[in-house]
């Protein structure tokens, strides 16, 4: 069973410019989540999708993030204009019907 | 205002002995706890997990008890050997956690296994 998949792995951009990750989640999984992990914090629940409806989306800082999962499979999480603090890593997970959340391997942005 | 802590940045075991390592939680809604371990340059894994109902879970070298009336939790491997170096995080939820509410993780304890 083919994992979660995310990409790019690694993105330097300066702050004010956009940045877009991607997201492919596991095949039949109706749930998606964007988590945001600072270094030396755990992840942070950023926004969940229930197929292609959001859930929460609580601790999304709206003025900048935006996420969507527009066919309620893949999901792209953008952010503009970037700032400093914005430097983590953002990790996808998903999961199905009474399954734990399964994660990918992550995306470490570095705004400069 | 942190509703999982995890109070020990580091701990270092020895090879063949047991690893504890401990949680704790504010919010008495949580009902759904879960351990994961990620390992440098990897999303983090499920390792175990317990609900709220049940005061023990077992799964190999892994045991996770949970004391509701204390808010804590704690992991146990025996014996501890040198690929469960890694950092483990202690989450939780008040749903099901699989397509029911998102997870509130503490920030980790990084566990050492020493030869």
């Amino acid at each position: 069973e083919a994992g979660v998949a995310q990409s790019p792995r690694y993105k330097i951009i300066e702050k004010r410019q956009s940045v877009a990750f991607w997201c492919n989640p596991i095949s039949g999984h109706a749930t998606l989540y964007w988590y945001q992990q600072i270094l030396g914090q755990g992840p942070k629940l950023l926004i969940q999708f229930q197929n292609n409806g959001v859930v929460d989306d609580s601790q999304l800082p709206k003025d900048r993030f935006s996420a969507e999962r527009l066919k309620g499979v893949d999901s792209t999480l953008k952010i503009q204009p970037a700032k400093l603090e914005d430097s983590a890593v953002y990790l996808c997970a998903s999961s199905g019907i009474e399954s734990e959340a399964f994660f990918g391997q992550g995306t470490r942005l570095t705004v400069v | 205002d942190q509703q999982v802590k995890q109070n020990s940045p580091s701990l270092s075991v020895q090879e063949g002995r047991i690893s504890i390592l401990n949680c704790d939680y504010t919010n008495s809604m949580f009902d759904y706890f879960l351990w994961y371990k990620k390992y440098p340059a990897e999303g983090p894994t499920f390792l175990i997990s317990i609900s709220s109902i049940k005061d023990k879970n077992e799964d190999g070298r892994f045991t996770v008890f949970l004391n509701k009336s204390a808010k804590h939790l704690s992991l146990h491997i025996v014996p501890s050997q040198p690929g469960d170096s890694a950092v483990y995080f202690c989450a939780a939820s008040e749903g099901r956690g699989g397509g029911a509410d998102g997870l509130t993780f503490g920030k980790g304890t990084h566990l050492i296994i020493q030869p």
